[in-house]
């Protein structure tokens, strides 16, 4: 079993519709828990990082971690074209550079207009 | 958040040699991060890299085949050695926001080739 799992996708939605994008893990030693978005030929750019168990919200954006489950989520409100790009969830177990991050395979989303 | 000017962008190159990739911050940062990005795969880290030391390589990796240099607080290079058509990825290099922060800034990539 691979310590993080995420569905590829792609994910294809019409422009206004709500996104839930999901990643699970192994490791119960995760803590902090991240989103990241990829635009092709991009590096990855932090969305959202949360710690422990909870929500958090940011604009159209909220992430949600269930650590019982070990299971986290990124939804997205009134997706636009723009929003399409590959989501790519993280985690550690520390908070610093010298915690490694582990990242999930990414799910490509498209946002149709 | 810094700012990072990862070179090349892109390119092709010939089984058995090697390519050098180069990294640049704006700012100055403790270590410096060196991903791998394959098809279909997780980015996966081969190194950390903190200036006056050697790099700190991942389980799979090795210097001999990823040599790292960090010569100052603001660069660092990643050198694929004898290439191989496995070694046809995205490499990306990486530093912290800000230290002890959870986000990290990362450069738009090396897409690599090998034939």
């Amino acid at each position: 079993q691979k310590e993080v799992e995420q569905d590829p996708g792609p994910l294809s939605v019409p422009e206004g519709a709500i996104v839930s994008l999901n990643c699970t893990y192994s490791n119960s030693a995760f803590q902090y828990f991240m989103w990241y978005r990829q635009y092709s030929r991009k590096g990855p750019e932090l969305l959202m990082y949360t710690y422990s168990s909870g929500n958090k919200e940011d604009g159209r954006f909220t992430a949600q971690v269930d650590k019982s489950s070990k299971y986290i989520s990124l939804f997205i409100r009134d997706s636009q074209p723009s929003d399409s790009a590959t989501y790519l969830c993280a985690m550690s177990a520390g908070n610093s550079g010298y915690s490694t991050l582990t990242f999930g395979k990414g799910t490509m989303l498209l946002v149709s207009p | 958040s810094a700012v990072i000017s990862q070179k090349p962008s892109r390119d092709i190159c010939q089984r058995g040699t090697s390519l050098t990739i180069q990294c640049q911050v704006d700012s100055q940062v403790t270590m410096m991060f060196w991903y791998r990005q394959q098809p279909g795969q997780s980015l996966t880290l081969i190194a950390t890299a903190n200036q006056g030391s050697e790099a700190t390589y991942e389980s799979g990796f090795v210097i001999d085949k990823f040599p790292i240099s960090r010569p100052n607080l603001t660069f660092s290079t990643l050198t694929v050695s004898n290439m191989s058509p496995e070694d046809s990825s995205i490499y990306l290099c990486s530093v912290e926001d800000s230290p002890g922060s959870y986000g990290y800034t990362f450069g738009s990539g090396t897409r690599l080739t090998v034939v």
